[in-house]
């Protein structure tokens, strides 16, 4: 069964909508860690935020900020004022504490193009 | 710069040759990572290593072999038993092998079998 599951394939918007990524993760752990990595199309994927599960504050940096709610297991992420910039390949990831390895689970990822 | 690098950026290969795709970090991180990418399927673990010496295969390990002689280093050999090589391989690694570190990642190799 899949851990992450990033349900858009793609997405299209306008340059300066707003746009909302959607992430669901599945754990038994209660101990977990999520992330989000942003895949521009050089190929190169860059750490965007980590949250733990203990902590559900909403974060906001710039133009992008993360909704985290345990109760639907979802770590969304929204683009706020897009630019072309942003068009790139978007993967959730999830990272168990039991699991000693240190692995993490990407999603399939939401590829994001805004258009000018 | 601190960072990591992989080489080369394009790989081609004859089908039944081995391959080995090199990543090189000098941010003093114990724990690195081998992943594969392919279209719509999100990034794979191949192999990770969180010490020098000891790795552990991840979920598509067959056909594949690593080395971690050195802490910067972490090549990955693509052999001839692996039956659909073609992919993008990225490497990464982190501060130590735990759940909360964040990893960080190479640029990527683009390997095509003919």
């Amino acid at each position: 069964a899949q851990k992450v599951t990033q349900a858009q394939t793609e997405i299209s918007v306008v340059e300066k909508e707003d746009v909302t990524l959607d992430c669901v993760y599945e754990t038994r752990d209660t101990t977990y860690y999520l992330f989000w990595y942003k895949q521009p199309p050089s190929g190169e994927l860059v750490f965007l935020i980590r949250r733990n599960s203990f902590d559900e504050q909403n974060e906001i940096s710039g133009r992008y900020s993360w909704n985290f709610q345990k109760s639907t297991s979802s770590f969304n992420f929204t683009i706020t004022a897009s630019q072309v910039v942003d068009s790139a390949v978007y993967f959730c990831a999830l990272s168990e504490a039991s699991d000693t390895g240190n692995q993490f689970y990407f999603g399939t990822g939401t590829s994001l193009t805004v258009i000018p | 710069d601190g960072g990591i690098t992989q080489s080369p950026k394009y790989l081609f290969r004859k089908e039944g040759q081995n391959v080995t795709l090199s990543c090189e970090q000098n941010l003093n991180h114990d724990a690195m990572y081998w992943y594969r990418q392919d279209p719509g399927q999100g990034l794979r673990l191949i192999y990770y290593s969180q010490i020098v010496n000891d790795f552990q295969k991840g979920d598509i390990a067959e056909g594949y072999s690593v080395s971690r002689e050195k802490k910067e280093s972490f090549p990955l050999t693509v052999t001839s038993a692996q039956k659909n090589p073609t992919a993008f391989y990225l490497c990464a690694s982190s501060v130590q092998g735990l759940s909360y570190n964040e990893q960080f990642f190479g640029p990527g190799t683009r390997l095509t079998v003919l």
